[in-house]
């Protein structure tokens, strides 16, 4: 079984400050995702990476790859209430299927 | 634009009982997926299926059934619920590694 671990596994911080969230395996994906959940919805997709090293941004979100494929990090710069969330990491393995985080709850106060 | 919907949105069983979750997805995708989501495991993969007539376990496949008469509908059965089944059920069906998730039923199992 791949397993992907997350940290932290939650975050609480004032609006305006920065962070970064991690994903790591011992194993080694074809891509990677990140999710965002809110409460009573199902997770959304924000991203795939798929190149080693490769780095990709979302208006404040910056998403990047490791160089082995195996590790992935989410940074918010000047988080802002509305980044409140379940954050989700995903790796894509054979056949598409998906071996997901345990997740990063983040709050991010007024 | 309906997308992945699933009913009910809350259901509470008694042990032994059983039920079935419905999912339901108009996008024509062939892959969809049950998944269970837990407070800090994130989600994993119950069961999953390729296309119409055919379906496969995932990581935690046991006391769930599931079939695939269309490509539209894949129902999860639960055919005698037990307090660990006590969970957030999600359904997702997948445009290549892109998941699309339905809002989720969550079951509890007195």
């Amino acid at each position: 079984t791949q397993l992907l671990e997350q940290s932290p596994q939650f975050l609480s911080i004032q609006e305006g400050e920065n962070l970064t969230v991690y994903c790591n395996s011992s194993s080694v994906f074809s891509s990677l995702q990140w999710y965002r959940q809110e409460p009573g919805e199902g997770p959304v997709l924000l991203v795939t990476v798929v190149t080693g090293g490769e780095v990709k941004k979302l208006k404040r979100l910056t998403f990047q790859f490791g160089d082995a494929r195996k590790d992935s990090s989410l940074h918010i710069t000047a988080a802002q209430p509305g980044d409140t969330g379940l954050y989700l990491c995903a790796g894509v393995g054979a056949g598409n299927m998906l071996t997901f985080g345990g997740g990063t709850r983040l709050m991010v106060k007024p | 634009n309906a997308g992945v919907t699933q009913t009910p949105k809350f259901q509470v069983l008694k042990t032994g009982q059983s039920m079935t979750l419905q999912c339901a997805q108009d996008m024509n995708h062939e892959y969809m997926s049950w998944y269970r989501q837990d407070p800090g495991m994130g989600l994993r993969l119950i069961h999953y299926s390729v296309g119409a007539g055919i379906t496969d376990q995932g990581e935690v496949p046991n006391g769930y059934n599931v079939s695939r008469s269309t490509t539209e509908d894949f129902p999860l059965r639960l055919l005698s619920a037990a307090p660990s089944q006590t969970s957030v059920y999600f359904c997702a069906s997948s445009w290549g590694p892109e998941a699309f998730f339905g809002q989720g039923t969550r079951l509890t199992v007195v």
